[in-house]
């Protein structure tokens, strides 16, 4: 159970492409996700918490024109990057936490390799 | 505010020896505390948890840790490490109430586990 679907698993594009990333809960409904950046060597920078049906928050930091994210449904969060730029290349990583206390684990999702030429 | 220090950033068995990564986290209400595992390009997979009760968690793939609140500790163990215990592994502490923030999670750093032949 706890299963957390990612797509796409890798993506190379062109400079000013806008991409989108999906995260979806396959068996629970997931009432918050999280959106993480992870650069080489390094642990997951949180980017942004959102909801279902309202609005996500970002972290200090982050460019919300630059990261869109929705969350229309219990299992479904989208990232956008806008226009992305060679210096967006990374690793990122979503995760979902069902419904609950903090007791409640995140499940996270394998992640999407970003590379912007 | 609460943090998580992995102390040693990369530890290197020999296959079938005694597993110790070790997490400390600092946290002003009565944390709840994950491992998580992450092979490469890979997202994170929840080894443990601890939140109430039995101060010694089992996880997966043979993995235990104890919870120590005197010692501030949680620290991860495997009696006899495999080849495919080989990944980072993170500690991240989740608090037990936090004012509307969605429950998020501090990471430590990482440690890197290379298991020798």
């Amino acid at each position: 159970g706890a299963v957390v679907s990612q797509h796409p698993s890798w993506v190379i594009c062109k400079s000013g492409t806008s991409v989108k990333i999906e995260c979806r809960s396959l068996d629970f409904q997931a009432t918050t996700m999280f959106w993480y950046r992870q650069f080489p060597k390094q642990s997951l920078m949180l980017m942004a918490t959102s909801n279902e049906g309202s609005k996500a928050t970002y972290e200090q930091g982050v460019e919300k024109d630059k990261f869109l994210i929705n969350h229309a449904s219990l299992t479904l969060s989208t990232l956008t990057v806008t226009s992305a730029h060679p210096e967006d290349s990374s690793f990122y990583i979503c995760s979902a936490r069902a419904i609950g206390g903090a007791w409640q684990p995140q499940h996270f999702g394998d992640g999407t390799r970003l590379s912007i030429l | 505010a609460q943090s998580v220090t992995q102390l040693g950033s990369h530890v290197s068995v020999s296959e079938g020896a005694l597993v110790l990564l070790r997490c400390n986290y600092s946290s002003s209400v009565p944390p709840y505390l994950f491992w998580y595992v992450q092979y490469p390009n890979q997202g994170l997979q929840l080894l443990l948890k601890y939140t109430t009760g039995a101060t010694l968690v089992k996880g997966i793939n043979g993995f235990e840790a104890e919870f120590k609140k005197s010692e501030t500790s949680f620290h991860l163990t495997k009696p006899s490490a495999h080849m495919s215990d080989a990944a980072e592994y993170f500690c991240a502490v989740s608090e037990g109430w936090d004012g509307g923030s969605n429950y998020k999670l501090t990471f430590g750093k990482g440690t890197l586990l290379t298991v020798n032949p």
